[in-house]
């Protein structure tokens, strides 16, 4: 089983919608939870770290950590094209430890 | 603005040369960066712990003697392909802990062999 799940298929949302994107852990030692935006050819970028359980807002972005059931959430308000990019969940020991990624939601907002 | 710098972001090589690729942490020291490669459409590829005056850590399946990395300070890590071929054509990105927790990463580097 790996260690964070991300279901890979690819999202088309119209714009102004509302962007929904899951994730699931295996490991209950992770304390800090992280989504990237990468667009193509690009580095990620951090979007959202969160500690534990519990909700964080940024702008139009909302990261949700439900640390009972291993889930985590992001979730993109009034979605513009320019979101349109490749997002990763990913979770983490927390120091120097590694991250375990997901494998990535290619987001299409079409205008 | 970028917290992690690499260079080059492009490199085109011929076979049987080596490439050094640099991943520098611009505000903060690490003790630690990562190395990752990612083919297209896929996720990142842990390559690599790069710790910081000492060897590497390299993830089963990676040839150690291939990707050689030298972590001589705070702010820099190295990613060497020896005698690269055509199959190491990839992206490469590095990242950094600040020690608040936050992992960033480079740019990344596409190399091209041919």
């Amino acid at each position: 089983q790996k260690e964070v799940e991300q279901d890979p298929g690819p999202l088309s949302v119209p714009e102004g919608a509302i962007v929904s994107l899951n994730c699931t852990y295996s490991n209950s030692a992770f304390q800090y939870f992280m989504w990237y935006r990468q667009y193509s050819r690009k580095g990620p970028e951090l979007l959202m770290y969160t500690y534990s359980s519990g909700n964080k807002e940024d702008g139009r972005f909302t990261a949700q950590v439900d640390k009972s059931s291993k889930y985590i959430s992001l979730f993109i308000r009034d979605s513009q094209p320019s979101d349109s990019a490749t997002y990763l969940c990913a979770s983490t020991l927390g120091g120097s430890n590694r991250l375990a990624f997901g494998k990535g939601n290619q987001v299409v907002v079409i205008p | 603005g970028a917290v992690v710098s690499q260079h080059p972001s492009w490199v085109i090589c011929k076979s049987g040369t080596s490439v050094k690729i640099e991943c520098r942490s611009l505000d903060f020291q690490a003790t630690t960066m990562f190395w990752y490669r990612q083919f297209p459409k896929q996720s990142l590829m842990l390559m690599a712990t790069s710790n910081e005056g000492s060897k590497a850590t390299y993830e089963q399946g990676v040839e150690k003697d291939k990707f050689l990395i030298n972590h001589a300070s705070l702010t820099l890590s190295t990613l060497t392909v020896t005698s690269a071929h055509p199959e190491d054509s990839s992206f490469y990105i590095c990242s950094a802990n600040r020690n608040t927790g936050e992992l960033f990463f480079g740019e990344g580097s596409r190399l091209t062999v041919l």
